[in-house]
């Protein structure tokens, strides 16, 4: 069965700080996509990522994609409070879309 | 405002009832992809049209049909209601296949 496995499944972090969002996946894909959510609201794609070695940032938030160790990550830097989100990485299976489980992060002033 | 407009915003409904949530996508966008997202299931992918055409299937129930329309908007319509379905309902679409995806505000579904 495949798994997108996410963690930290909860973040707490002090503003100013990095920290580091993992997704582990357990199939073969060279292509994964992070959302983010916010309270109550849809979703925004963040990121798409569609081969190995595949890096993109924007703002504080970098994704990268490593397909071998079926990894990716997406660090933040000098986190802010608007950061506060769920994020959510995808798996694309090209006949289906697998999620991971979300990391809900809140970043404290 | 992503440009992708979902329809209603508030469904409640009984068991056993059918209903449809309507998606228009923006302009020009090809794909369109619904989603549901619940509680105890998470975010779940459940079918994927490019240009009229289903092209990736997820955990669609048999009970759930989708289809897009020549102008390209699309239909989700759930049948056999059961309290469990009781979930956000999301839309999105892209212009492309493997591109940035829009997503609409939302059906919310309560199955009373």
């Amino acid at each position: 069965e495949l798994k997108v496995e996410q963690n930290p499944l909860f973040l707490s972090m002090q503003e100013g700080k990095n920290y580091t969002i993992y997704c582990n996946y357990s199939t073969t894909s060279d292509r994964l996509y992070w959302y983010r959510q916010d309270p109550g609201k849809s979703l925004e794609s963040l990121f798409v990522l569609l081969s190995n070695g595949a890096v993109k940032q924007e703002g504080r938030l970098m994704a990268s994609l490593d397909t071998k160790a079926r990894l990716s990550t997406l660090h933040i830097t000098a986190a802010v409070h608007d950061l506060s989100a769920t994020y959510f990485c995808a798996v694309d299976l090209y006949t289906s879309y697998i999620f991971g489980t979300g990391t809900r992060l809140k970043v404290l002033a | 405002d992503s440009g992708v407009t979902q329809t209603p915003k508030h469904l409640i409904t009984a068991t056993g009832q059918r209903v449809t949530l309507r998606c228009s996508p923006r302009s020009g966008d090809l794909s369109v992809y619904w989603y549901q997202q619940s509680l105890d299931q998470g975010l779940q992918f459940l079918i994927q049209y490019y240009n009229g055409e289903e092209r990736a299937k997820g955990n669609i129930l048999e009970r759930f049909s989708a289809q897009q329309f020549p102008d390209l908007h699309s239909e989700l319509n759930l049948s056999s209601l059961e309290l469990g379905d009781s979930a956000l309902y999301f839309c999105a679409s892209s212009v492309d296949l493997n591109e940035k995806l829009f997503f609409g505000s939302g059906t919310q579904l309560s199955v009373l």
